[in-house]
C-alpha cells in the first residue's frame, strides 16, 4: 500500500541522547517535511526537502537536523535531545510545494525525560 | 505576523450540520487546506481552495473568500465518525503552510 512509513511509533528518550527518526514514502513524491504536534498549538514545520539532495529550515529548527540523501527518505536527526522536544513529530510528502496538498505518516510519539 | 484563527472547540448533533470557520491572515496566499485528524491519528486532507467559492465533496464543503481572508468547512448529515480536530492551513507566498491550532469537534447522538 502506497503511502509513509515512520518509525518508531513512539520512544521514550533520555536527554542528551541522539535519535534518528526514520520517514520513508513510496509515493514519488519530490517534496517531504518534518512537522511536530504540540497541544493547543498548529503543526510547527522543522525542516524541509523539496527535492531529494535539497533541504530548508522551517519554523522551529534549532536541535534537529535533516538529511535527503534519495527521493524516499528522509530522517530527522535529535543530536542532543532535551525534554523540550517532547512531542509528536509528524512526516509528510507531497507531489510539489505549490499546489499538491500534504500526505503525512502515522506520527511518533517522542518522550524526552 | 501570520496567523490562522479557528474555534478551538465545537459540539453538534448526530443528523446535524455545522459550520467550522477559520481565518487567515498570511504574507500573499496560495490556497487554503482542510485537514481531519482523529485522535492520536494522522491528518488526513479534506479539500483544498484557491479560488472564491464553495468546493463540495459529499458530505463536506469547504468555502473561500480571498477578500475577507475567511474560510469555512461545512460538515453535514453529521455521522459520530466525524468527531474528530478539523485543521486549516493557509499557504503563503513561500509556499509554507501556516497552521491553525485544529478546532475539536464533538458530536453527540
Amino acid at each position: 500500500i502506497a503511502g509513509i512509513t515512520q518509525a518508531p511509533t513512539s520512544q521514550i528518550l533520555a536527554a542528551g541522547r541522539r535519535m534518528t527518526l526514520r520517514c520513508t514514502q513510496d509515493m514519488r513524491h519530490n517534496a517531504m517535511y518534518w512537522y511536530r504536534q504540540d497541544l493547543g498549538l498548529g503543526l510547527r514545520l522543522i525542516h524541509y526537502s523539496n527535492t531529494a539532495g535539497t533541504t530548508g529550515k522551517g519554523e522551529v529548527p534549532d536541535g534537529y537536523s535533516v538529511s535527503r540523501a534519495n527521493t524516499d527518505d528522509f530522517p530527522l536527526t535529535l543530536a542532543s535531545a532535551v525534554p523540550s522536544q517532547t512531542s509528536v513529530y509528524f512526516c509528510a510528502s507531497s507531489v510539489d510545494r505549490e499546489n499538491s496538498p500534504l500526505h503525512f505518516g502515522n506520527g511518533t510519539r517522542l518522550t524526552v525525560t | 505576523g501570520q496567523n490562522i484563527d479557528q474555534p478551538t472547540e465545537m459540539t453538534a448533533t448526530e443528523g446535524a450540520i455545522v459550520q467550522i470557520n477559520c481565518t487567515y491572515q498570511t504574507s500573499g496566499f496560495n490556497g487554503l487546506f482542510w485537514y481531519q485528524q482523529h485522535a492520536g491519528e494522522a491528518p488526513t486532507f479534506l479539500s483544498y481552495n484557491v479560488l472564491d467559492g464553495l468546493e463540495e465533496k459529499g458530505r463536506f464543503s469547504s468555502f473561500l473568500s480571498r477578500s475577507k481572508g475567511y474560510s469555512y468547512l461545512l460538515l453535514k448529515e453529521l455521522q459520530m465518525k466525524d468527531s474528530a480536530s478539523y485543521l486549516c492551513a493557509a499557504r503563503d507566498s513561500n509556499y509554507q503552510l501556516i497552521w491553525g491550532a485544529g478546532t475539536k469537534l464533538i458530536i453527540k447522538p
